[in-house]
């Protein structure tokens, strides 16, 4: 089973609003992601938890913050955003542990609309 | 540079025939590389990886490495309509700190 779930699948929101996006993963996974994508591009990588705790952000504004409370959820919440957010944003998970063969498996995705 | 690039596309293919995607990248500390592909408005779905010199067939789908020419490639073999999408290039490498390194995606249109 290589599924990772994320909710909701869309989210309208106005600039002012307080949200959170979810994702879940079961695969005993200890590494999990957050990326954004644009309208073709490729995703771009937002943060990165290692075991837990935070071992990548990516210069991501202070408005998007991310909190993983145990090994299989990773949430991102979301406070005064702008129009330009809009995107879809994906979660991803892989083993861990820096093996050359760590492969990343991705959700459904959350498309986010900022109004 | 690019770090990782691709043909944007579109790649036309007739129904049947086989489509051959390229990807080169520039770190040659890359350890390992793989191949998503991405329905319009879905996520990205893993169809291989790749991280050893030669071929890796699964199923229609062949992935060729030559790191000594620092590039990776795919063959889709007996292209269906349901094989249109945006195939995704992506590379774990060192100079980019073991995080995956995206190419920009190639869009395939199988025609029937």
């Amino acid at each position: 089973d290589t599924e990772v779930t994320q909710t909701p699948k869309h989210l309208v929101m106005g600039m002012t609003n307080k949200k959170s996006l979810k994702c879940e993963q079961h695969m005993g996974h200890r590494a999990m992601y957050w990326y954004k994508q644009k309208a073709k591009k490729p995703p771009e990588l937002m943060f990165v938890y290692s075991y837990e705790k935070l071992s990548i952000n990516e210069s991501v504004p202070s408005r998007f913050s991310p909190e993983c409370p145990n090994s299989s959820l990773l949430n991102l919440h979301l406070h005064a955003l702008q129009p330009e957010d809009s995107a879809l944003y994906l979660c991803a998970s892989s083993q861990g542990g820096g093996e050359r063969t760590d492969t990343q498996y991705f959700g459904p995705g959350t498309r986010l609309t900022v109004l | 540079q690019k770090e990782v690039e691709q043909n944007s596309g579109p790649l036309s293919v007739p129904e049947g025939a086989i489509a051959s995607l390229n990807c080169t990248y520039s770190d040659r500390g890359s350890q390992s590389f793989f191949w998503y592909r991405q329905y319009s408005g879905k996520s990205p779905e893993l169809i291989m990886f790749i991280y050893s010199n030669g071929d890796k067939e699964d199923g229609r789908f062949t992935a060729q490495l030559n790191k000594a020419s620092q590039y990776v490639s795919l063959l889709i073999r007996d292209s269906q309509p349901s094989d249109s999408a945006t195939y995704l290039c992506a590379v774990i490498g060192q100079a980019a700190g073991n995080k995956l390194t995206f190419g920009g995606g190639t869009r395939v249109l199988v025609k029937p």
